[in-house]
């Protein structure tokens, strides 16, 4: 079946530090690939995504290529600052006519000022 | 903007007792989302409607949970009867469906069972 896995947390850094989160998917079809940032006390808002192999999703920094080879999806960013504190989630869905949408777990990034 | 509304926000209630979450989806969106998140599980998927019907429900505890969409207005998600298990935030998104479409959250209900 599809899924998603993702490093688990937490990651702790300094601010100004390089971020690298992990994640690999396993999925039939051709799936679109997301990550989903979730700030204290709020629900989860798309971060970027990528719908096709080597596409790269960008925003706010944050950086994500979708490598079909090795069926990964892995999240980036140069310089982090402590607005970027939050759990973070990768997610697929596919083409295969249902509309759902599976998560990871989530990883919890903590930056320290 | 846009946003899914639901309510309420906190729910604490006493085992044994009915909990009824709602969620107003995004006007337009033909997708709607139940998802349970909790620290050991992470975010799970219990059930999911396009246009009104229930495509999927296999997540969810069939003896007790129950979801419906009245209206392509409202969605809900009822607990009958309420365990100490079931504490948790609840998430209701909606979207377009189709490919590569993304979802919209609601803030979630945070329940508490006692």
């Amino acid at each position: 079946g599809n899924s998603v896995t993702q490093m688990e947390g937490p990651v702790t850094l300094s601010e100004e530090a390089f971020l690298t989160i992990n994640c690999t998917y396993t999925a039939t079809g051709y799936p679109s690939l997301f990550w989903y940032v979730q700030y204290p006390g709020e629900g989860l808002q798309l971060l970027l995504k990528a719908t096709k192999a080597d596409d790269k999703g960008s925003n706010k920094g944050f950086e994500a290529t979708y490598r079909k080879e090795t069926t990964s999806f892995h999240l980036e960013k140069g310089s982090v600052q402590v607005s970027d504190s939050a759990v973070y989630f990768c997610a697929l869905s596919t083409t295969l006519g249902d509309d759902k949408i599976i998560f990871g777990k989530g990883t919890r990034l903590h930056i320290l000022p | 903007d846009a946003r899914v509304t639901q309510t309420p926000r906190h729910k604490v209630t006493e085992m044994g007792q009915e909990v009824t979450m709602r969620c107003q989806p995004i006007l337009g969106h033909n997708t709607v989302f139940w998802y349970r998140q909790t620290m050991m599980q992470g975010l799970e998927l219990l059930a999911y409607f396009r246009n009104r019907a229930p495509l999927d429900d296999s997540g969810m505890p069939k003896d007790r949970f129950s979801a419906e969409m009245p209206d392509a207005t409202l969605a809900t998600l009822k607990i009958q009867p309420s365990e100490p298990r079931d504490s948790a935030v609840y998430f209701c998104a909606s979207g377009l469906g189709g490919y590569g479409e993304k979802l919209f959250f609601g803030s979630g209900t945070q329940l508490s069972v006692l």
